[in-house]
Protein backbone atom coordinates (compact mmCIF):
# COMPACT_ATOMS: atom_id res chain seq x y z
CA UNK A 1 0.00 0.00 0.00
CA UNK A 2 1.30 3.58 -0.97
CA UNK A 3 1.44 5.72 2.41
CA UNK A 4 3.78 7.64 4.52
CA UNK A 5 5.53 5.74 7.58
CA UNK A 6 6.93 6.88 10.35
CA UNK A 7 9.01 5.18 13.10
CA UNK A 8 9.47 4.59 15.89
CA UNK A 9 6.01 5.22 17.40
CA UNK A 10 7.34 6.31 20.70
CA UNK A 11 10.77 7.55 21.52
CA UNK A 12 12.75 8.31 24.33
CA UNK A 13 15.40 10.69 24.89
CA UNK A 14 18.23 10.94 27.67
CA UNK A 15 19.49 14.28 28.62
CA UNK A 16 21.98 15.81 26.47
CA UNK A 17 21.37 12.61 23.51
CA UNK A 18 20.45 13.34 19.83
CA UNK A 19 17.73 11.25 18.75
CA UNK A 20 16.44 10.44 14.90
CA UNK A 21 12.94 10.26 13.93
CA UNK A 22 11.97 8.32 10.39
CA UNK A 23 9.88 9.32 7.73
CA UNK A 24 9.19 7.27 4.71
CA UNK A 25 7.28 8.01 1.38
CA UNK A 26 6.55 5.64 -1.39
CA UNK A 27 3.87 8.25 -2.96
CA UNK A 28 6.66 9.37 -5.21
CA UNK A 29 5.85 12.85 -3.80
CA UNK A 30 8.73 15.52 -4.04
CA UNK A 31 7.50 17.26 -1.14
CA UNK A 32 8.17 16.41 2.64
CA UNK A 33 7.35 18.49 5.52
CA UNK A 34 7.85 18.06 9.63
CA UNK A 35 5.78 19.48 12.06
CA UNK A 36 5.66 19.59 15.52
CA UNK A 37 2.38 19.35 17.48
CA UNK A 38 1.90 20.14 21.34
CA UNK A 39 -1.43 19.47 23.31
CA UNK A 40 -4.23 22.03 22.26
CA UNK A 41 -2.20 23.33 19.63
CA UNK A 42 -2.26 23.50 15.86
CA UNK A 43 0.87 21.96 14.13
CA UNK A 44 3.80 24.25 13.89
CA UNK A 45 6.39 23.42 11.00
CA UNK A 46 9.71 22.74 11.37
CA UNK A 47 11.92 22.04 8.41
CA UNK A 48 10.04 20.84 4.94
CA UNK A 49 12.01 20.10 1.61
CA UNK A 50 10.72 20.62 -1.96
CA UNK A 51 13.37 18.69 -3.95
CA UNK A 52 16.49 16.06 -3.18
CA UNK A 53 19.23 17.59 -1.45
CA UNK A 54 17.09 21.02 -0.40
CA UNK A 55 15.44 22.11 2.56
CA UNK A 56 14.27 25.12 4.30
CA UNK A 57 13.49 25.94 7.70
CA UNK A 58 10.15 26.14 9.12
CA UNK A 59 8.69 28.46 12.10
CA UNK A 60 10.27 26.60 14.64
CA UNK A 61 14.07 25.21 13.39
CA UNK A 62 15.81 25.73 16.63
CA UNK A 63 17.40 22.74 17.75
CA UNK A 64 16.09 20.40 15.01
CA UNK A 65 18.66 19.34 11.57
CA UNK A 66 17.12 17.37 8.61
CA UNK A 67 18.29 15.70 5.60
CA UNK A 68 17.00 14.43 2.18
CA UNK A 69 19.50 12.55 0.83
CA UNK A 70 17.02 10.78 -0.67
CA UNK A 71 13.46 11.60 -2.19
CA UNK A 72 11.22 8.96 0.23
CA UNK A 73 13.23 9.74 3.24
CA UNK A 74 13.59 12.62 4.86
CA UNK A 75 14.43 12.18 8.25
CA UNK A 76 14.32 14.64 11.51
CA UNK A 77 17.35 14.19 14.03
CA UNK A 78 16.33 16.22 17.46
CA UNK A 79 19.26 17.45 18.73
CA UNK A 80 20.31 18.34 22.78
CA UNK A 81 20.02 22.07 21.62
CA UNK A 82 16.02 21.37 21.74
CA UNK A 83 15.14 22.21 25.55
CA UNK A 84 11.75 21.10 25.44
CA UNK A 85 11.61 18.12 22.79
CA UNK A 86 8.37 16.15 24.50
CA UNK A 87 5.48 16.27 21.48
CA UNK A 88 3.93 14.68 18.82
CA UNK A 89 6.40 14.91 15.48
CA UNK A 90 4.15 14.47 12.48
CA UNK A 91 5.72 14.00 8.53
CA UNK A 92 3.73 14.63 5.51
CA UNK A 93 4.54 14.55 1.78
CA UNK A 94 2.51 16.46 -1.20
CA UNK A 95 2.92 16.42 -4.81
CA UNK A 96 4.52 19.31 -5.64
CA UNK A 97 2.64 19.06 -8.96
CA UNK A 98 -0.69 21.00 -8.92
CA UNK A 99 -3.22 21.60 -6.10
CA UNK A 100 -2.18 18.58 -3.96
CA UNK A 101 -3.07 18.38 -0.22
CA UNK A 102 -0.47 17.37 2.27
CA UNK A 103 -0.70 13.59 3.75
CA UNK A 104 0.25 12.64 7.06
CA UNK A 105 2.32 10.38 8.74
CA UNK A 106 1.01 8.37 11.88
CA UNK A 107 3.62 10.50 14.13
CA UNK A 108 6.46 9.55 16.27
CA UNK A 109 5.82 10.64 20.20
CA UNK A 110 9.06 11.73 21.66
CA UNK A 111 9.06 11.77 25.70
CA UNK A 112 12.18 13.06 27.86
CA UNK A 113 13.20 10.43 30.60
CA UNK B 1 2.28 36.11 10.14
CA UNK B 2 -0.53 34.90 8.59
CA UNK B 3 -2.76 33.12 11.29
CA UNK B 4 -6.25 31.53 10.71
CA UNK B 5 -8.74 31.12 14.01
CA UNK B 6 -10.59 28.27 14.14
CA UNK B 7 -14.08 27.99 16.09
CA UNK B 8 -14.97 26.77 18.62
CA UNK B 9 -12.78 25.45 20.67
CA UNK B 10 -14.31 22.13 21.25
CA UNK B 11 -17.91 20.79 20.79
CA UNK B 12 -19.87 18.24 23.52
CA UNK B 13 -23.11 17.13 21.74
CA UNK B 14 -25.27 14.39 21.79
CA UNK B 15 -25.54 12.07 18.90
CA UNK B 16 -27.71 12.53 15.82
CA UNK B 17 -26.73 16.52 16.36
CA UNK B 18 -25.44 18.30 13.55
CA UNK B 19 -21.89 20.19 13.95
CA UNK B 20 -20.54 23.58 12.48
CA UNK B 21 -17.13 24.88 12.98
CA UNK B 22 -15.35 27.67 10.64
CA UNK B 23 -12.25 28.97 10.19
CA UNK B 24 -11.31 32.81 9.44
CA UNK B 25 -7.99 34.71 8.26
CA UNK B 26 -7.39 37.85 7.92
CA UNK B 27 -5.05 36.82 4.95
CA UNK B 28 -6.58 35.60 1.44
CA UNK B 29 -5.95 31.94 0.69
CA UNK B 30 -6.07 29.47 -2.33
CA UNK B 31 -7.08 26.50 -1.35
CA UNK B 32 -8.87 25.23 2.10
CA UNK B 33 -8.09 21.67 3.77
CA UNK B 34 -10.01 20.49 6.11
CA UNK B 35 -8.68 17.12 8.71
CA UNK B 36 -9.58 15.10 11.41
CA UNK B 37 -7.09 13.64 13.63
CA UNK B 38 -7.88 10.80 16.24
CA UNK B 39 -5.78 10.16 19.52
CA UNK B 40 -2.20 8.99 18.32
CA UNK B 41 -2.50 9.42 14.70
CA UNK B 42 -1.78 11.44 12.48
CA UNK B 43 -4.62 14.04 10.73
CA UNK B 44 -6.33 12.53 7.54
CA UNK B 45 -7.37 14.88 4.48
CA UNK B 46 -11.45 14.98 4.78
CA UNK B 47 -12.49 17.60 2.26
CA UNK B 48 -10.56 19.76 -0.41
CA UNK B 49 -11.88 23.22 -1.49
CA UNK B 50 -9.89 25.19 -4.52
CA UNK B 51 -12.12 27.78 -5.58
CA UNK B 52 -13.77 30.63 -3.96
CA UNK B 53 -17.65 29.61 -3.19
CA UNK B 54 -16.79 25.96 -3.57
CA UNK B 55 -19.50 23.75 -1.97
CA UNK B 56 -18.28 20.14 -1.44
CA UNK B 57 -19.27 17.28 0.39
CA UNK B 58 -17.97 13.81 1.90
CA UNK B 59 -20.81 11.29 3.00
CA UNK B 60 -21.96 13.28 5.99
CA UNK B 61 -19.27 16.00 5.97
CA UNK B 62 -20.08 19.70 3.65
CA UNK B 63 -17.64 22.59 3.59
CA UNK B 64 -17.18 25.04 1.67
CA UNK B 65 -14.45 28.02 0.81
CA UNK B 66 -15.76 31.70 1.41
CA UNK B 67 -16.62 33.56 -1.28
CA UNK B 68 -13.91 36.40 0.41
CA UNK B 69 -11.07 33.39 0.08
CA UNK B 70 -10.83 34.34 3.75
CA UNK B 71 -12.96 31.62 5.20
CA UNK B 72 -14.43 28.44 5.26
CA UNK B 73 -16.60 26.05 7.26
CA UNK B 74 -17.44 22.18 7.69
CA UNK B 75 -20.76 20.94 8.85
CA UNK B 76 -21.24 17.14 9.85
CA UNK B 77 -24.87 15.89 9.52
CA UNK B 78 -26.37 13.43 12.20
CA UNK B 79 -23.15 12.99 14.10
CA UNK B 80 -22.28 9.65 15.43
CA UNK B 81 -19.80 8.07 18.27
CA UNK B 82 -17.07 7.51 15.53
CA UNK B 83 -17.25 11.72 14.73
CA UNK B 84 -14.99 12.46 17.76
CA UNK B 85 -12.05 13.79 17.01
CA UNK B 86 -9.97 16.87 16.52
CA UNK B 87 -10.59 18.47 13.30
CA UNK B 88 -8.41 20.91 11.84
CA UNK B 89 -8.81 23.35 9.18
CA UNK B 90 -5.35 24.37 6.95
CA UNK B 91 -5.04 27.10 4.21
CA UNK B 92 -2.42 26.90 1.25
CA UNK B 93 -1.22 30.05 -0.38
CA UNK B 94 0.99 29.17 -3.21
CA UNK B 95 2.36 32.60 -3.61
CA UNK B 96 4.91 32.72 -1.44
CA UNK B 97 4.70 29.75 0.91
CA UNK B 98 6.12 27.37 -1.18
CA UNK B 99 2.56 24.91 -0.49
CA UNK B 100 3.18 25.43 3.33
CA UNK B 101 0.07 24.79 5.11
CA UNK B 102 -1.21 26.57 7.70
CA UNK B 103 -2.95 25.15 10.32
CA UNK B 104 -6.02 26.90 12.94
CA UNK B 105 -5.74 25.15 16.69
CA UNK B 106 -8.43 22.58 15.89
CA UNK B 107 -12.15 21.64 17.49
CA UNK B 108 -12.12 18.72 19.46
CA UNK B 109 -15.57 17.45 18.92
CA UNK B 110 -16.99 14.84 21.70
CA UNK B 111 -20.28 13.12 21.11
CA UNK B 112 -22.07 11.58 23.72
CA UNK B 113 -23.58 8.01 22.96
Amino acid sequence: DGGITQSPKYLFRKEGQNVTLSCEQNLNHDAMYWYRQDPGQGLRLIYYSQIVNDFQKGDIAEGYSVSREKKESFPLTVTSAQKNPTAFYLCASRNDRGLQAQHFGDGTRLSIL
Amino acid sequence: GQQLNQSPQSMFIQEGEDVSMNCTSSSIFNTWLWYKQEPGEGPVLLIALYKAGELTSNGRLTAQFGITRKDSFLNISASIPSDVGIYFCAGLNYGGSQGNLIFGKGTKLSVKP
